[in-house]
């Protein structure tokens, strides 16, 4: 069964350091693969996606995240972090076809310290 | 364009009242899902539509009903509110193109006490 894990459930970064979000999945096609971040009280907004080709991905907001067949992972950077990235994190993955869901994993929220 | 939006945005119901939880998109997707997000549990899929008129059940489709007349709407509804349904409600969207990529909206926060 497809699945998604997300080690972290809370990370505090300082402001201006990197960071880095973690997240396995377990799918038996190539997966087709997502960011999505939440700010408090908000709905979810795409940050990055990959469904095919070079596996590092550029996102929004200065995001980027590659993809590791061998691995299974799909983690999330960000080379200096900002104060207004402090939020949840999910990252999901779907089976590349319309009309299905996407299986989403428990988040990550990231606090951001001055 | 408005992209997905959801009413209301918040809500208190008491055990068992019901109630229906709007969603419209105005990107003519022909794709709409409901999930519902539990603290530190992610988003679980209720109901989906493929277009209008067809609907199915996804993960946790219990206590839970969905209708798909046009494109642009989905509304779910609750008919015997519980406790266990106190959450928050994102509706999305996507299109037959999009590889999964889901457009989602600002969320319905449900409390049934």
């Amino acid at each position: 069964a497809q699945s998604v894990t997300q080690p972290d459930i809370h990370i505090t970064v300082s402001e201006g350091a990197s960071l880095e979000l973690r997240c396995n999945y377990s799918y038996g096609a190539t997966p087709y693969l997502f960011w999505y971040v939440q700010s408090p009280g908000q709905g979810l907004q795409l940050l990055l996606k990959y469904f095919s080709g070079d596996t590092l991905v550029q996102g929004i907001k200065g995001f980027e995240a590659e993809f590791k067949r061998s691995q299974s992972s799909f983690n999330l950077r960000k080379p200096s972090v900002h104060w207004s990235d402090a939020a949840e994190y999910f990252c999901a993955v779907g089976a590349g076809q319309a009309g299905t869901a996407l299986i989403f994993g428990k988040g990550t929220t990231l606090s951001v310290s001055s | 364009n408005a992209g997905v939006t959801q009413t209301p945005k918040f809500r208190i119901l008491k055990i068992g009242q019901s109630m229906t939880l709007q969603c419209t998109q105005d990107m003519n997707h022909n794709y709409m899902y409901w999930y519902r997000q539990d603290p530190g549990m992610g988003l679980k899929l209720i109901y989906y539509s493929v277009g209008a008129g067809i609907t199915d059940k996804g993960e946790v489709p219990n206590g839970y009903n969905v209708s798909r007349s046009t494109t642009e709407d989905f509304p779910l509804r609750l008919e015997l509110a519980a406790p266990s349904q106190t959450s928050v409600y994102f509706c999305a969207s996507s299109d037959w193109d999009r590889n999964n990529e889901q457009f989602f909206g600002p969320g319905t926060r449900l409390t049934v006490l």
